[in-house]
């Protein structure tokens, strides 16, 4: 079953406006929550990712939220750009065993 | 490094015949992932290794599957006999041991199977 949830499916935002897509898991053993970005064609690629000691991780114009007692985590993306336009999946994994459980994927339009 | 690195890059393939992928990790790292990604069911974990030894292969969707990792630079992904629903993009991922858990994904193979 999906051990990750992730929403929306797809998502059209202008240029310059912030992209939110948000997650939720449900095992408490996964102690690792990073975000991919892949572009067509081409294999996702880490983007940013947070562990649950800390409640956010900025990186240039990404941000990701985390909520543990929620088990939601989500990735901001400010001043959206046409080159952003990717899909991007969350993804979570115990640090034991560290094969990554993968969200369904968001598929982001930013129109210029 | 020129990073993981997948063959074929895309394989069309009769139903019933055998399918060979094939992956070089990045030399190094000691865990190697497979996976399976279509529009319905997103990116699947079919099996992942840790220093060559398969650790869970419970993704696997059935016996027709079989991943073999010889050495620690090569690891093969077969279908026989191949189906229709086995059309996907395959990709393998690599990665060094916990804390360091970044996986490098191969740019894919993407099988149809006609």
């Amino acid at each position: 079953q999906q051990q990750v949830k992730q929403s929306p499916q797809s998502l059209i935002v202008q240029k310059g406006g912030i992209s939110i897509i948000n997650c939720a898991y449900e095992n408490t053993a996964f102690d690792y929550f990073p975000w991919y970005q892949q572009f067509p064609g081409k294999g996702p690629a880490l983007l940013i990712a947070i562990r649950p000691d800390v409640s956010e991780k900025k990186e240039g114009r990404f941000t990701i939220s985390f909520n543990k007692s929620a088990k939601q985590f989500s990735l901001h993306i400010m001043d959206s750009q046409p080159g952003d336009s990717a899909t991007y999946f969350c993804a979570a994994s115990k640090n034991s065993g560290y094969a990554l459980n993968f969200g369904k994927g968001t598929s982001l339009l930013v129109t210029p | 490094d020129a990073g993981v690195i997948q063959s074929p890059r895309h394989e069309v393939t009769e139903m019933g015949q055998e399918v060979t992928l094939r992956c070089k990790p990045i030399s190094g790292h000691n865990s190697l992932f497979w996976y399976r990604q279509t529009m319905m069911r997103g990116l699947e974990l079919l099996i992942y290794f840790n220093n060559n030894v398969p650790i869970d292969d419970s993704g696997m969707p059935e016996d027709r599957f079989s991943a073999k990792m010889p050495n620690a630079s090569f690891s093969t992904l077969k279908i026989q006999p191949s189906e229709p629903r086995d059309s996907a993009v395959y990709f393998c991922a690599s990665s060094l041991a916990p804390p360091n858990t970044e996986a490098f994904f191969g740019q894919g193979t993407r099988l149809t199977v006609v």
